[in-house]
């Protein structure tokens, strides 16, 4: 079955660094991959979608990419503050011609930056 | 523009009790869904619509009906209500994912709690 991985654990870091974090993902082959921001007691909000013949994409601090061989999206954003403390999710999901939007969500990583 | 709402914020059942969470957009979007979250679990879709009048299971539909009469309205029915059905449950829009300026927005959740 399909299944995604994100670090469990809390990825603590310093304000100013920049923080990276992993999604992978088995048995599935995505078209598209999102990220999220969750903070406690609130719904994910829409960071950033990718498309499998995209291989980075920018957004301001953040910057997302796939690799479609490795199954794998990284997730960085530059430059941390302690406001970007929330659980970061990713969602891989779509057929290739974009006909549904069914998503598969990863459990997400606790970031907490430091000031 | 309210964004996505949800109705109630709360809400605490006695088991076999049966219950309607409402979700309502006011962005004309085509798309639709609901999920559940429960710790450790990540966000899993119960059902999605792609439209008025269409709808689908998603990966966890069991306990739970769901309608779209109109664009704006997607409530989720709670048939017999079971323990196993405490969760936070989230509604959320969007366009479809093939679209260049996709974005998925998400309610404030209800959180659901059956004794």
């Amino acid at each position: 079955s399909q299944k995604i991985e994100q670090n469990s654990e809390a990825l603590n870091i310093q304000e100013g660094k920049t923080a990276t974090l992993t999604c992978n993902y088995t048995n599935y082959s995505p078209a598209y991959l999102q990220w999220y921001r969750q903070d406690p007691g609130r719904g994910p909000v829409f960071l950033l979608l990718i498309r499998e013949n995209e291989k980075e994409k920018r957004k301001e601090r953040l910057k997302v990419t796939f690799d479609t061989t490795l199954k794998q999206s990284l997730f960085h954003i530059t430059a941390s503050q302690p406001a970007d403390s929330a659980t970061y999710l990713c969602a891989p999901g779509g057929d290739y011609g974009g006909a549904t939007n069914k998503l598969i969500f990863g459990t997400g990583t606790l970031l907490a930056v430091q000031p | 523009n309210a964004g996505v709402t949800q109705t109630p914020k709360f809400q605490v059942l006695k088991t076999g009790q049966s219950m309607t969470l409402q979700c309502a957009q006011d962005m004309n979007h085509e798309y639709m869904s609901w999920y559940r979250q429960d710790p450790g679990m990540g966000l899993r879709l119960i059902h999605y619509s792609v439209g008025a009048g269409i709808t689908d299971q998603g990966e966890v539909p069991n306990g739970y009906n769901v309608s779209r009469s109109t664009t704006e309205d997607f409530p989720l029915r709670l048939l017999s209500a079971a323990p196993s059905q405490t969760s936070v449950y989230f509604c959320a829009s969007s366009t479809p994912l093939g679209t260049p300026a996709y974005e998925q927005y998400f309610g404030p959740g209800t959180r659901l709690t059956v004794t």
